[in-house]
């Protein structure tokens, strides 16, 4: 099946600092990207979607300016979290979605990232 | 209104046991809809897509009903491997549309 990585797996930060966090598709080429975030005991929540050379589309109440997102070529796609805080400590997770091939139908989810803040 | 929305349980059960899990949505456009399983601190894993004809894969039974916009689950013969969190989960197309989760619920296959 589809292998979609993540980088760091978790990552602990000071407050103000800056994170980025990698999702890679690893044996497809993935026109979409999406991102997720969960907070504990809670659902996941799209951030936003991502195509490869395009702008991304934010979903309402996130920040563009906080999350930047780079989804610069098929198999590559970047979230920054700027200026990170505590209240931004979640599990981030990435899927990545084809629209052809023997993957269409399912998106694929990177392993997650757990960003701690301190 | 939540546009996904579960049971979150806990549901506790001995192992050997059949338990059902239902999920209600709100987009009547959804078009796709899957049962995804989550382990503790681990992404999502499909378990299944669910189909108007309703579909089985071993012990595991899912059945839509569009006109309801209700989804179900049946785990028969329940594992201790089963213990997780069973997402709802529906999209309003296929493959490059966003997925939208319910909350979960959590089962636990005690011994």
């Amino acid at each position: 099946g589809a292998v979609v990585s993540q980088h760091p797996s978790w990552v602990i930060c000071k407050s103000g600092t800056s994170v980025k966090i990698e999702c890679r598709s690893l044996d497809f080429q993935a026109t979409t990207m999406f991102w997720y975030r969960q907070f504990p005991k809670q659902s996941l929540m799209l951030m936003a979607t991502s195509n490869e050379g395009s702008k991304a589309t934010y979903e309402q109440g996130v920040e563009k300016d906080k999350f930047l997102i780079n989804h610069a070529s098929l198999t590559l796609s970047t979230l920054t979290v700027t200026s990170a805080h505590p209240e931004d400590s979640s599990f981030y997770i990435c899927s990545a979605a084809t629209s052809g091939g023997r993957f269409l139908d399912e998106q694929y989810f990177g392993p997650g990232t757990r960003l701690t803040v301190t | 209104r939540k546009e996904v929305e579960q049971d979150p349980g806990p549901f506790n059960v001995p192992e050997g046991a059949t338990v059902a899990f239902n999920c209600t949505y709100s987009n009547s456009a959804s078009q796709s809809f899957f049962w995804y399983r989550q382990d503790c601190r681990k992404e999502p894993k499909l378990l299944m897509s669910v189909y108007s004809s309703g579909n089985e894969d071993g012990r595991f039974t899912a059945q839509l009903n569009r006109a309801s916009q209700y989804i179900s689950l049946l785990i028969r013969d329940s594992k201790l491997s089963d213990s997780a969190t069973y997402l709802c989960v529906v999209s309003l197309n296929s493959g490059n549309t966003p997925l939208v989760f319910g909350k979960g619920t959590r089962l636990s296959v005690i011994a």
